[in-house]
């Protein structure tokens, strides 16, 4: 079957300016997950969703960070005013409900110039 | 601080050269460790989950091992196509919902000679 889906898969970018990432999780996968991948860092969690809700936001860094689920299924990253810190390559992951095992997409690579 | 550490951060081995990669945490309620692959410009492939204490699981030529405080992922006469980074990653907490978000380690890139 398909796997989890993320568009675009690169972005570049000015300074100040607003961008959003999508995902496109895995069919029937209730949970789904954001995280940043930045060069020599590990994976860094941003947001976890349980189907349209956000029970974990802990790893937002910014309020200019936000995301949102809609039907249960695909879901946007928005990044406002973004910074040259910014630039990474934003994962998303999902897994079916009551289940451990993530599957992640290809992930997104954005550059803030 | 709950921490995750890979070593070493980057391994060079022939063809056929067998070793082990290494992850240490210092967590507290670990319910899950994790281990995945992952290729350059790819997302992270799942590869095993780890869940207590002398538990193992095998997949072609890897092997995942896991104590109380590390687990080994034992690679047994690589051949050049098992070139990635390592990911280890640790699963925390409790939920009515069972999905938590993972903690990863900073990988470990092993490079395969032929």
């Amino acid at each position: 079957g398909a796997g989890v889906s993320q568009s675009p898969s690169n972005k570049v970018t000015e300074k100040g300016k607003d961008v959003e990432l999508r995902c496109d999780p895995i069919s029937g996968h209730t949970a789904l997950y954001w995280y940043r991948q930045s060069l020599g860092q590990g994976l860094e969690f941003l947001i976890y969703f349980q189907g349209n809700s956000a029970p974990d936001k802990s790893g937002l860094p910014s309020d200019r960070f936000s995301a949102e689920r809609t039907g249960g299924s695909v879901s946007t990253l928005t990044i406002q005013r973004t910074q040259q810190e910014d630039s990474a390559v934003y994962l998303c992951a999902s897994s079916p409900y009551l289940t451990d095992t993530q599957y992640f997409g290809p992930g997104t690579r954005l550059t803030v110039l | 601080e709950d921490q995750v550490t890979q070593s070493p951060e980057a391994l060079r081995l022939q063809e056929g050269e067998s070793s082990s990669l290494n992850c240490s945490y210092t967590v507290s309620g670990l319910r899950g460790l994790f281990w995945y692959r992952q290729d350059p410009g790819k997302g992270p492939e799942f590869l095993f989950t780890l869940y207590s204490a002398g538990e193992e699981k095998e997949k072609e030529r890897l092997k995942a091992t896991l104590t109380k405080k590390e687990s080994f992922l034992h690679i047994t006469a690589p051949k050049p196509e098992d070139s990635a980074t390592y990911l280890c990653a640790v699963r925390l907490g409790i939920s009515n919902f069972g999905n938590e978000k993972l903690t990863f380690g900073t990988g470990t890139r092993l490079t395969i000679i032929p």
